[in-house]
């Protein structure tokens, strides 16, 4: 089974701390996610990588930074923790080829900011 | 990344099918379109995915009419442990790097009543 793993279930934070937010994946998947869930609002994309050091902006990047330094870890930055940043993230996966480009979630961060 | 429209919340009663349509009017030729499922505190889940006519497995089926225009998935026999939000999404899963981004909406909000 594919398993893709998020360093905190539940991390709490100060406005203007920088945090970080780490996704590793044992499937040798090139492409990874990371999502941000609010109620009312879905799932939104924050960045992607399709590959080691690349990265693409998603729906709503600003304030967000990434990381993709190996292909098993892609890791989220927030440089200055605000108080909208409080929300549920969620890391994927994807292999580029295979069975209908499947993204494989890991089981959330929920992020408060003080 | 064509838009989807569904409905934000469905009641059904134990042991009921249920249909849920997703409209997506503006889907493109090389589009397909794939569910995904979220049970509270987990991530999304992959469910089914199709081009055209109807697929299925063991979960649910998919029906697609030869417009593609709208998508319903269907689930039979529904229990309580089908409540979930249902994610209906359409996109190009060919090639390039920006076919692998997903744009997930709000969802509908399945509740199964005993």
């Amino acid at each position: 089974d594919v398993k893709v793993t998020q360093s905190s279930r539940y991390l709490v934070k100060r406005t203007g701390e920088k945090v970080f937010l780490e996704c590793v994946q044992d499937m040798d998947h090139e492409n990874m996610f990371w999502y941000r869930q609010d109620p009312g609002l879905g799932l939104r994309l924050i960045y992607f990588s399709y590959d080691v050091k690349m990265k693409e902006k998603g729906d709503i990047p600003e304030g967000y930074s990434v990381s993709r330094e190996k292909k098993e870890r892609f890791s989220l930055i927030l440089e200055s923790a605000s108080t909208n940043q409080t929300s549920m993230y969620l890391c994927a996966s994807s292999p580029t080829s295979g069975k209908n480009n499947e993204q494989f979630f890991g089981p959330g961060t929920r992020l408060t900011v003080l | 990344l064509a838009k989807t429209t569904q409905p934000i919340s469905m009641d059904s009663y134990e042991g009921q099918e249920v249909n849920i349509t997703c409209s997506h009017n503006n889907i493109a030729t090389n589009d397909y379109i794939t569910w995904y499922q979220q049970f509270p505190s987990q991530g999304p889940r992959f469910i089914i995915q199709g081009y055209k006519t109807k697929v299925t497995n063991e979960v649910a089926s998919l029906f697609i009419p030869a417009d593609r225009k709208s998508s319903t998935l269907s689930l039979p026999r529904v229990s309580l442990s089908d409540t979930a939000v249902y994610y209906c999404l359409v996109g190009d899963m060919g090639s390039g790097a920006g076919s692998y981004q997903l744009t997930f909406g709000k969802g509908t909000k399945l509740s199964v009543i005993p």
